[in-house]
């Protein structure tokens, strides 16, 4: 299947520090990816949409001027969690699609935040 | 949108029991039905999938069945074995241009040796 990779695997900041994860198809172009966020044995949830060349599209709720979204190439798109606070504190994970195919997805490895 | 529910949230099973996790969908337009397996940490890897057309489909221990009248599609898988042990998710495929996964909320499954 198809590789996805995100980095880092773990982060730990400061509060009011703002933190970059990068999420990367390997072997092929995503247009779309999506960014999801899971707390403690609980289900994944959608945050957002990124789209290439264009803004994302955010998940009710979600804000946007706090988790940055950019899908600047076709193979990389980058959350950017901004004034980190500690209930921002999760596993965050991307996920993409092979161009042609809209089912199944391939994950990237998660990120480990914590906001100390 | 889209609602996916899913049971048990636990399940522990013996080894070489079957076990079996069920999901309902809300929306008649979903088309696509996959399963995910993730271990503590790590990132969800499909297990099996199955598409509205199919009522069934099997990969050796793992099989996969869809009731599209019902909106209802369950997981099987026999022989259980430890290493079976993770939290499995369902998901379909919501319809609309982005066609993004919604999840149902996740089953602890337990094979006790």
């Amino acid at each position: 299947g198809a590789v996805v990779s995100q980095h880092p695997s773990r982060v730990i900041c400061k509060s009011g520090t703002s933190v970059k994860i990068e999420c990367r198809s390997l072997d092929f172009q995503a247009t779309t990816m999506f960014w999801y966020r899971q707390f403690p044995k609980k289900s994944l949830m959608l945050m957002a949409t990124s789209n290439e060349g264009s803004k994302a599209t955010y998940e009710q709720g979600v804000e946007k001027d706090k988790f940055l979204i950019n899908h600047a190439s076709l193979t990389l798109s980058t959350l950017t969690v901004t004034s980190a606070h500690p209930e921002d504190s999760s596993f965050y994970i991307c996920s993409a699609r092979e161009p042609g195919r809209n089912t199944e997805a391939f994950f990237g490895q998660g990120t480990r935040f914590t906001v100390v | 949108g889209e609602n996916v529910e899913q049971h048990p949230s636990t399940l522990s099973v013996q080894e070489g029991d079957s076990a079996v996790i069920k999901c309902t969908y809300s929306d008649s337009a979903s088309n696509y039905f996959p399963w995910y397996k993730q271990e503590l940490g790590k990132r969800p890897q499909l297990i099996i999938d199955i598409r509205s057309n199919v009522g069934e489909k099997k990969d050796q221990r793992i099989a996969v069945t869809l009731n599209k009248t019902a909106k209802h599609f369950s997981l099987h898988i026999t022989e259980t074995q430890p290493e079976d042990s993770a939290v499995y998710f369902c998901a379909a495929i919501t319809s609309g241009s982005a066609r993004q996964l919604t999840f149902g909320s996740g089953t602890q499954l337990t094979v006790l040796p």
